[in-house]
């Protein structure tokens, strides 16, 4: 079955204890990339990676590091959490398309989510 | 920055009723649109790509404006299963040396479809 899934599904912890948020799929896609999503805001990316080695800044990544070191995992970092990083956190992958000169990103598949406490 | 705007709602409607939500964006130079569905706390899924040429899929037609720059999404005949969250999504193309790939979602738009 093709998905994308991460771990923890619920995490409560500390100021400062550092966490590692896992994803994985199977789809043998290219593009993975991670959000979160807060009340009023909606999602917002944190990172992404265009492949293995090939990772970039989204909209909001101060506070968090990503690796892609093989192409079905895309582990997201938290070093000295804090508790405005208290969210819902999910992980997203997708087929990478186009010519060599342009990408198109196809449908994006979602893992089931993170919720993340910080107090 | 507004990339990407929805009504957020909430559109109130009952059984059978047929509603249309509308998404504007910024980026003349985007690519690719979509729209997702959200269940309350649950990993958005994709409802249906959007094209130039119009797309249908049962109760649902997608139509995309480039010369306006929106897009819109029409349910007919509306179930109670179709209370959720419609996300917007427009995602860039670009060169793959200085592009930026950051696909952009609206904030939602929530619908809640009464007896």
């Amino acid at each position: 079955e093709a998905q994308v899934t991460q771990n923890p599904r619920y995490l409560i912890t500390v100021t400062g204890k550092k966490l590692t948020v896992t994803c994985s799929q199977n789809m043998n896609h290219e593009y993975m990339s991670w959000y979160r999503q807060d009340p009023g805001l909606g999602l917002r990316q944190i990172y992404y990676s265009m492949n293995v080695e090939v990772t970039d800044k989204g909209d909001v990544p101060e506070g968090y590091k990503v690796s892609r070191k093989e192409k079905r995992n895309f582990p997201l970092i938290l070093e000295s959490p804090s508790p405005n990083q208290t969210s819902l956190y999910f992980c997203a992958s997708s087929r990478r398309q186009g010519s060599v000169r342009t990408v198109d990103l196809d449908t994006q598949y979602f893992g089931p989510g993170t919720r993340l406490t910080v107090l | 920055r507004k990339e990407v705007e929805q009504d957020p709602g909430p559109f109130n409607v009952p059984e059978g009723a047929t509603v249309a939500f509308n998404c504007t964006y910024s980026n003349s130079a985007s690519q690719s649109f979509f729209w997702y569905r959200q269940d309350c706390r649950k990993e958005p899924k994709l409802l249906m790509s959007v094209y130039s040429s119009g797309n249908e899929d049962g109760r649902f037609t997608a139509q995309l404006n480039r010369a306006s720059q929106y897009i819109s999404l029409l349910i007919r005949d509306s179930k109670l299963s179709d209370s959720a969250t419609y996300l917007c999504v427009v995602t860039p193309g670009g060169r793959l040396t200085g592009g930026s790939y950051i696909p952009t979602f609206g904030r939602g738009t929530s619908l809640i479809v009464h007896p």
